[in-house]
């Protein structure tokens, strides 16, 4: 069966820490993506990799940074928490689109998430 | 103006009710939609996606896209209650990533 690995389910960290989110899929994608959800907002999308060591900014980068060193972990790391980075973070894998044949995401198999709390 | 924009609800309707879940979007260019649904306390899950205009049946569930009004629907026929869960609508942004409603709640009754 599919599986994206979210490392926490819940976390709380202090105003100011160094946050890491950590995620693992083994289905050998080479597309990986880091979601935040929000009431009111939906799904927006904070980072993406197509690759090993390639990264590409979302909608919403600001106060996040990547890191991909493996295949099949993508990490993303809050430099410095702030209160308005409480949100359920979501993890993602995809294969390449059998629509374009590029790296793409209309089907997205997702971890189930990790509700981070900023105190 | 939002490129996906979908009614949150919440939808509440007994058990065999026919159920439509409805979205808009802005970008005529759009042209590959998709349905996720996303029970309580995971992770969305991929249930349907049509490319351009049509219908397309998967069951009791028909994706429906209208690209004359930009408008993308999602028919449940003889809802259950394991259908109770978030609907999202979503529309392929260039080739690259994907653009989610707000999503839609809705609770099947017994």
């Amino acid at each position: 069966d599919v599986k994206v690995t979210q490392s926490s389910r819940y976390l709380v960290k202090r105003t100011g820490e160094k946050v890491f989110l950590e995620c693992v899929q083994d289905m050998d994608h080479e597309n990986m993506f880091w979601y935040r959800q929000d009431p009111g907002l939906g799904l927006r999308l904070i980072y993406f990799s197509y690759d090993v060591k390639m990264k590409e900014k979302g909608d919403i980068p600001e106060g996040y940074s990547v890191s991909r060193e493996k295949k099949e972990r993508f990490s993303l790391i809050l430099e410095s928490a702030s209160t308005n980075q409480t949100s359920m973070y979501l993890c993602a894998s995809s294969p390449p689109s059998q629509f374009t044949g590029f790296a793409t995401n209309e089907k997205l198999f997702f971890g189930s998430g990790t509700q981070l709390s900023v105190l | 103006q939002k490129e996906v924009e979908q009614d949150p609800g919440p939808l509440s309707v007994p058990e065999g009710a026919i159920v439509s879940l409805n979205c808009t979007y802005s970008n005529s260019a759009f042209q590959y939609f998709m349905w996720y649904r996303q029970y309580s306390r995971k992770g969305p899950e991929l249930l349907m996606y049509t490319y351009s205009s049509g219908n397309k049946e998967d069951g009791r569930f028909t994706a429906q896209v209208d690209k004359s009004s930009k408008y993308i629907s999602l028919f449940i026929r003889d809802s259950q209650p394991s259908d109770s869960a978030t609907y999202l609508c979503a529309t392929l942004r260039g080739s690259e990533k994907l653009v989610f409603g707000k999503g839609t709640k809705l609770t099947v009754n017994p």
